[in-house]
C-alpha cells in the first residue's frame, strides 16, 4: 500500500510569483484535503477535493485554487505570493464515505521571499 | 477565534511514566476527536479518535478520554517512551458529510519530550 507522497519538498519563491504543489493520495483514497501549517501551530484547513470537484473550503482567499485528477491526485496553485504564505503545506487524504481518519503526506515546505 | 485549544506548548517526563497531554474545545458541533503525532520532516500520524458517544477508548499504550460537558479531551500514554517524543495534535470535526463538515480544526500542538 503507497502512502500519501508530495512534491517537491522544499520550495523558495519570491514575492508575487504563482505556485504549484503536488500530492498523490493513498492507494484506494478518494479524496484530498490541503491544509497550511504556519510555525508553531497547527495545521488549518484550506480546502477539500472530491471526485474532481472542490467539496469545502476554508478561510484562504481564491489565490489558492486546487485541481484533482481522475487518478485521486491533486494539485495545490497559490497566486500572487505573499510573505505570510510561507510554510508547511500537507496533503491529506481519505475515503469520502467513511467516518475514517485522513492520512497525511510530509508536506512541502514553502519560502516565499 | 480558536476552536480547539492546546494550551500546553510543551511536557516533559521521565520514560516510564505517565504523559497527560490535554485540549480543550469550545464548537459544540464538534463529534469526533482525534490525535496525530508529528516529527520533525514528517507530516502527521494518526494515533487515536473519539467519538462523542464515548468517553473513553484505549489503544495499547494510548487512552483518550473525552468530558463532553466540559467540552475536554485528553491523551494518557502509560509507560511513556523516548520514542514517543514529538509534537502532539488534537483534532475535531464537525458532524456531516460535506467537504467543510469533514474538516479538520487543529489545535496548536503540545511538544512532548520522554527524557530517559
Amino acid at each position: 500500500e503507497t502512502g500519501v507522497t508530495q512534491s517537491p519538498t522544499h520550495l523558495i519563491k519570491t514575492r508575487g510569483q504563482q505556485v504549484t504543489l503536488r500530492c498523490s493520495s493513498q492507494s484506494g483514497h478518494n479524496t484530498v484535503s490541503w491544509y497550511q501549517q504556519a510555525l508553531g501551530q497547527g495545521p488549518q484547513f484550506i480546502f477539500q477535493y472530491y471526485r474532481e470537484e472542490e467539496n469545502g473550503r476554508g478561510n484562504f482567499p481564491p489565490r489558492f485554487s486546487g485541481l484533482q485528477f481522475p487518478n485521486y491526485s491533486s494539485e495545490l496553485n497559490v497566486n500572487a505570493l505573499e510573505l505570510d504564505d510561507s510554510a508547511l503545506y500537507l496533503c491529506a487524504s481519505s475515503l469520502y464515505a467513511g467516518i475514517g481518519e485522513q492520512f497525511f503526506g510530509p508536506g512541502t515546505r514553502l519560502t516565499v521571499l | 477565534d480558536q476552536q480547539v485549544k492546546q494550551n500546553s506548548p510543551s511536557l516533559s517526563v521521565q520514560e516510564g511514566r505517565i504523559s497527560i497531554l490535554n485540549c480543550d474545545y469550545t464548537n459544540s458541533m464538534f463529534d469526533y476527536f482525534l490525535w496525530y503525532k508529528k516529527y520533525p520532516a514528517e507530516g502527521p500520524t494518526f494515533l487515536i479518535s473519539i467519538s462523542s458517544i464515548k468517553d473513553k477508548n484505549e489503544d495499547g499504550r494510548f487512552t483518550v478520554f473525552l468530558n463532553k460537558s466540559a467540552k475536554h479531551l485528553s491523551l494518557h500514554i502509560v509507560p511513556s517512551q523516548p520514542g514517543d517524543s514529538a509534537v502532539y495534535f488534537c483534532a475535531a470535526r464537525r458532524g456531516g458529510t460535506s467537504g467543510s463538515a469533514r474538516q479538520l480544526t487543529f489545535g496548536s500542538g503540545t511538544q512532548l519530550t520522554v527524557l530517559p
